[in-house]
């Protein structure tokens, strides 16, 4: 049973492409996260909704919107890639406390 | 913001010995989790331990709120606990988790 899952696993793209990552987890949790893991495997928060609302916006960049369709998803859409956001982005989910992340989804962008 | 610090910053053990990796952390925080992100890059819970000492197997933590920092013990470590091992903590409660740099182990046989 996959409690966070992401598509897709994998994503090569050229530079300014659209495209978007979708996140669904089956925990039943209230809280859901985006994170980017940078080459250097620096972990760092993105967004949060909880119940379908935005929570946590850090210092991202408007090319990044987050969509919570409902409890169960967080989708992550990236306008007019750039270079630099090749990394690996990880879906968490949490209902009090623990969080629990995704398998990832590595984005390459050439 | 609050720092979090973790040393060593790479590890290298013989298959069968012990270890302690520390997590150091700059202010007062609500949560604490320690992960394990395997070769494969998948991120895995260990430990949700914003106080005291807890155990699974030949892995314990503990955590001395009062001091800001918290230890993972490995113990009889095998070639699978290879891998980065995180600490992450989160100041309020908004859950935001903020990560260290990691300590990178591996285990040879």
């Amino acid at each position: 049973d996959t409690a966070v899952s992401q598509t897709p696993k994998y994503l090569v793209t050229q530079m300014g492409n659209d495209k978007s990552i979708k996140c669904e987890q089956n925990l039943g949790h209230d809280t859901m996260y985006w994170y980017k893991q940078d080459s250097k495997k620096f972990l760092k928060i993105m967004f949060s909704y909880n119940n379908k609302e935005l929570i946590i916006n850090e210092t991202v960049p408007n090319r990044f919107s987050p969509k919570s369709p409902d409890k169960a998803h967080l989708n992550l859409h990236i306008n007019s890639l750039e270079l630099g956001d090749s990394a690996v982005y990880f879906c968490a989910s949490s209902l009090m406390g623990t969080q629990y992340f995704g398998p990832g989804t590595r984005l390459l962008v050439l | 913001g609050i720092q979090v610090e973790q040393s060593p910053p790479d590890l290298i053990l013989q298959e069968g010995a012990n270890s302690t990796l520390r997590c150091n952390f700059s202010d007062s925080v609500n949560n604490l989790q320690w992960f394990h992100q395997n070769p494969w890059g998948q991120l895995i819970n260990l430990f949700y331990i914003p106080s005291g000492t807890k155990q699974n197997g030949r892995l314990s933590a503990t955590t001395v709120a009062t001091e800001r920092y918290s230890l993972l013990y490995i113990s009889s470590s095998q070639t699978t606990d290879s891998g980065v091992y995180f600490c992450a903590v989160n100041m309020d409660s908004s859950y935001k988790l903020i990560f260290g740099s990691g300590t990178r182990l591996l285990v040879r046989p």
